[in-house]
């Protein structure tokens, strides 16, 4: 069984901050990781996918994300962050051999001016 | 029509109503799922479907039918539903085949509210 923990419900940055999206995982077996965002009224949106072929993944909109195993992490940072990254931001996890995925609570990203 | 689409956006409803939601994927994938997102819960995965077989149906309430007729179209049919049920309902597809780390695109989501 894997399960999913986002740390931190709500994040707050002002606008050409760093954003960093925090996200653990447990499973029994190497896992597959994924980030996706929501913004408002809108589906999952795919930013990028951890498969083991490296340990840092770039993503879209200038997002990446870097498994650590000893950690079991795989947090989301973006250098710069810009008023069109608010959105709801969640870190999903499928085990080696499934195709379902267990999601996080989501974090919600607030971007100040 | 691209990726994966859902009608309607929006729906109200009463509790004695029959509804139907629809979603169809345009991606040539073989797995769709159904996801139940609610204000401060994570996504509940309800229901999936294989190769048109349910290969997944999560202790979901029977008042919720789920049909899946091809590989490119899923159907939630919902009657007598509760006001508990209001949300947003998320469609998604993938390859399939129990493929590792199958990646799933989702639709727009229809928003559900139960009166």
């Amino acid at each position: 069984a894997q399960s999913v923990t986002q740390l931190g419900s709500h994040v707050s940055v002002s606008e050409g901050a760093l954003v960093l999206l925090r996200c653990n995982y447990s499973s029994s077996v190497p896992p597959y990781l994924f980030w996706y965002v929501q913004y408002p009224n809108q589906g999952l949106q795919l930013l990028l996918k951890y498969t083991s072929a490296a340990t840092l993944v770039k993503g879209i909109n200038g997002f990446e994300a870097e498994f650590k195993k000893s950690e079991t992490s795989f947090h989301l940072t973006k250098p710069s962050a810009h008023m069109s990254d608010a959105a709801e931001y969640f870190c999903a996890v499928a085990g080696a051999g499934s195709y379902q995925l267990t999601f996080g609570k989501g974090t919600k990203l607030s971007v100040i001016p | 029509e691209t990726g994966v689409t859902q009608t309607p956006r929006h729906l109200v409803m009463g509790m004695t109503n029959k509804k139907s939601l629809k979603c169809e994927q345009h991606l040539g994938h073989n797995a769709m799922y159904w996801y139940k997102q609610s204000a401060k819960k994570p996504l509940e995965l309800m229901f999936v479907y294989n190769f048109k077989e349910q290969t997944e149906n999560n202790s979901v309430p029977s008042r919720f039918s789920p049909e899946c007729p091809n590989s490119s179209h899923l159907f939630l049919h919902l009657h007598t539903l509760q006001p508990e049920d209001s949300a947003l309902y998320l469609c998604a597809s993938s390859e399939g085949r129990g493929a590792e780390g199958d990646t799933q695109y989702f639709g727009p989501g229809t928003r559900l509210t139960v009166l």
